[in-house]
């Protein structure tokens, strides 16, 4: 079935830094991908997504371009903020199902 | 955005005793909800799929029932732990989609910190 790799943290950065996390995926076909993001003690929450090839998400000021040449979906932002200190999750649907496969989640920590 | 509530927010109970989560979609209806448990510093495991008026499907090694799950309405399903054990402790989130093909958006409860003594 379908899977994501996504790159293992913790990651600590400081404010304003460029931010990139890794993502690849196994798939039959071009499914959605997506990245979430968990704040502290929170559930998750829709970051963005794609739902084809070479179709760029954004939000917040994140990006993630999906890539069928490198099957890749890599999260970036280009100035973190203390605010973006999460963790985060590349996911997409195992094949035939509603249901969603999820990265094993990143950490992010922006110190000021 | 689409809202999905759970309650109770948290909780803590005796071991042996039962335990109801509420996983409630606010302004959408939602056939299918589903069920994820995350341990401290993991990711999201799914544990099962709730459908609307029919039996839930269960992913494999997860006790039916042990963790019995209810869909009686198209906005809330319930997640209900039998004679709960500290190893049931966890985070338990539900998430449903707005719509009903494969690659459409799932919208997140906030989770439920289930704590057994």
């Amino acid at each position: 079935g379908n899977s994501v790799t996504q790159m293992e943290g913790p990651v600590t950065l400081s404010e304003e830094a460029f931010l990139t996390i890794n993502c690849t995926y196994t798939a039959t076909g071009y499914p959605s991908l997506f990245w979430y993001v968990q704040y502290p003690g929170e559930g998750l929450q829709l970051l963005l997504k794609a739902t084809k090839a070479d179709d760029k998400g954004s939000n917040k000021g994140f990006e993630a371009t999906y890539r069928k040449e490198t099957t890749s979906f890599h999260l970036e932002k280009g100035s973190v903020q203390v605010s973006d200190s999460a963790v985060y999750f590349c996911a997409l649907p195992p094949g035939g199902s509603e249901k969603l496969v999820f990265g094993k989640g990143t950490k992010l920590t922006v110190n000021p | 955005g689409a809202v999905v509530s759970q309650h109770p927010s948290w909780v803590i109970c005796k071991s042996g005793t039962s335990v109801k989560i509420e996983c409630r979609s606010l302004d959408f209806q939602a056939t299918t909800m589903f069920w994820y448990r995350q341990f401290p510093k993991q990711s999201l495991m799914l544990m099962a799929t709730s459908n609307e008026g029919s039996k839930a499907t269960y992913e494999q090694g997860v006790e039916k029932d042990k963790f019995l799950i209810n869909h009686a309405s198209l906005t809330l399903s319930t997640l209900t732990v039998t004679s709960a054990h500290p190893e049931d402790s966890s985070f338990y989130i539900c998430s449903a989609p707005t719509g009903s093909g494969v690659g459409e958006t799932q919208y997140f409860g906030p989770g439920t910190r289930l704590l057994v003594l």
